[in-house]
């Protein structure tokens, strides 16, 4: 089965500071696509970056940067300068012809 | 620029009840998906769409029906509403797939099942 794990339900980092996501992924596939995607207590998805699993450059999106390991089926999500915006629910999702989610890590910022 | 409309955004339903949830996009995608949300669950592929005419079972099909008779509207239906059905249920657009295709979300529809 494809699943997506995040094996962190919360974390928390203080304003200014930078923190990191974990996600590793399962798949046989070998084209796929990344993405992470960002929920406020809008309940809004808003989608935070992408990454293409052909390329092996790392995606970046200003504030936001991943580090995507093929090899070991992990696409942690970096964030630089916290802002208390950034406080809200964070999942990974898998590609192919349609998205698997993980089950979300809850980023609390303090200031 | 509506983007991806649900229509309605709360509903409080009795067992055994149906009802429909709409979704409406202004985009001229072609995919169309149904999600829930549970707590720590993430959200799961109840049915998808990848054009008009078109549905297909995703994660979590059981007790759900859908249509897609234009390509703008993918319809949710629940025939007889069950507790188990209580969940905040997102709609989703793409013109395809690919890293460039990413998914638009509505607003979500939260559902109780009393």
């Amino acid at each position: 089965a494809q699943t997506v794990t995040q094996s962190q339900p919360e974390m928390s980092v203080q304003e200014a500071e930078t923190v990191t996501l974990s996600c590793t992924y399962d798949t046989s596939e070998s084209d796929y696509y990344l993405f992470w995607y960002k929920q406020p207590p809008s309940r809004q998805m808003i989608l935070v970056i992408r990454q293409e699993a052909y390329k092996q450059q790392n995606a970046t999106e200003n504030r936001f940067s991943v580090n995507f390991q093929k090899a070991a089926k992990s696409f942690s999500l970096k964030i630089s300068d916290s802002q208390l915006g950034d406080a809200a629910m964070y999942f990974c999702a898998w590609d192919t012809d349609k998205l698997i989610f993980g089950t979300g890590t809850r980023l609390q910022v303090f200031p | 620029n509506a983007g991806v409309t649900q229509t309605p955004k709360f509903r409080v339903l009795k067992t055994g009840q149906s009802m429909t949830l709409l979704c409406a996009q202004d985009m001229n995608h072609e995919y169309m998906y149904w999600y829930r949300q549970d707590p720590g669950m993430g959200l799961r592929l109840i049915h998808y769409s990848v054009g008009e005419g078109t549905t297909a079972k995703g994660e979590v099909p059981d007790g759900y029906n859908v249509s897609r008779l234009k390509k703008q509207n993918f319809l949710l239906g629940l025939e007889s509403a069950a507790p188990s059905q209580t969940s905040v249920y997102f709609c989703a657009s793409t013109q395809g797939w690919g890293v460039n295709q990413p998914q638009h979300f509505g607003d979500g529809t939260r559902l109780s099942i009393l």
